[in-house]
């Protein structure tokens, strides 16, 4: 079946470091992709989507290339901020599914001053 | 901005016990989700709804159901709580089946099962 798999957390840097979440999927046919992120005590809210291969989705400083030669959708930015600690969700949807998607188990991210 | 509300944000029942979780979106939208959040597991979809009096059966629907008699209201329904539902319950909704079309998502209702 459709997967996602995100590298595990917590995720632990320092203000203005250079932030990595690595993400790769598994998937029957050509999804889109995207990032999700949850702020303590909040819902989900849309990051970021690539819906072809090559595309790049941005938003806020982040960063996520959808790399179909290694099926995968790794999450970045520059300089990471104390604003930035939150859970990350890589997720996708496939062409024809309804708009069902289907989650990675999220990567927490604390940044520390 | 959509707008997605979650009728409790905290909730504390006890086993064998029928609840009702309520989600309402404001802003029009065909499709609606529901999932549980559970630690290590990540997000899980239950039930969800593409028009009024419609339901789809998600990833683990046992011991779940759902109701959606009008547009924007959403519920979903636990007939007999047991712990293993204590649990994060997010409500989300979007604009159409169109795969560019994002989710937009509720806030949350921490529920805990006795």
């Amino acid at each position: 079946g459709d997967s996602v798999t995100q590298m595990e957390g917590p995720v632990t840097l320092s203000e203005e470091a250079f932030l990595t979440i690595n993400c790769t999927y598994t998937a029957t046919g050509y999804p889109s992709l995207f990032w999700y992120v949850q702020y303590p005590g909040e819902g989900l809210q849309l990051l970021l989507k690539a819906t072809k291969a090559d595309d790049k989705g941005s938003n806020k400083g982040f960063e996520a290339t959808y790399r179909k030669e290694t099926t995968s959708f790794h999450l970045e930015k520059g300089s990471v901020q104390v604003s930035d600690s939150a859970v990350y969700f890589c997720a996708l949807v496939l062409t024809g599914g309804g708009n069902k998607l289907t989650f990675g188990t999220g990567t927490q991210l604390k940044v520390e001053l | 901005d959509v707008k997605v509300t979650q009728s409790s944000r905290y909730l504390v029942k006890r086993t064998g016990e029928k609840v009702f979780l309520e989600c309402v979106q404001d802003m029009d939208h065909e499709n609606m989700f529901w999932y549980r959040q559970d630690p290590g597991l990540g997000l899980r979809l239950i039930y969800f709804s593409y028009d009024v009096k419609m339901k789809e059966k998600g990833d683990i629907p046992e011991g779940y159901s759902v109701s959606r008699e009008k547009k924007e209201r959403f519920s979903l329904i636990l007939e007999s709580a047991s712990t293993n539902q204590t649990s994060m319950y997010l409500c989300a909704s979007s604009q159409t089946t169109g795969i560019n079309q994002p989710q937009h998502f509720g806030d949350g209702t921490r529920l805990s099962i006795l």
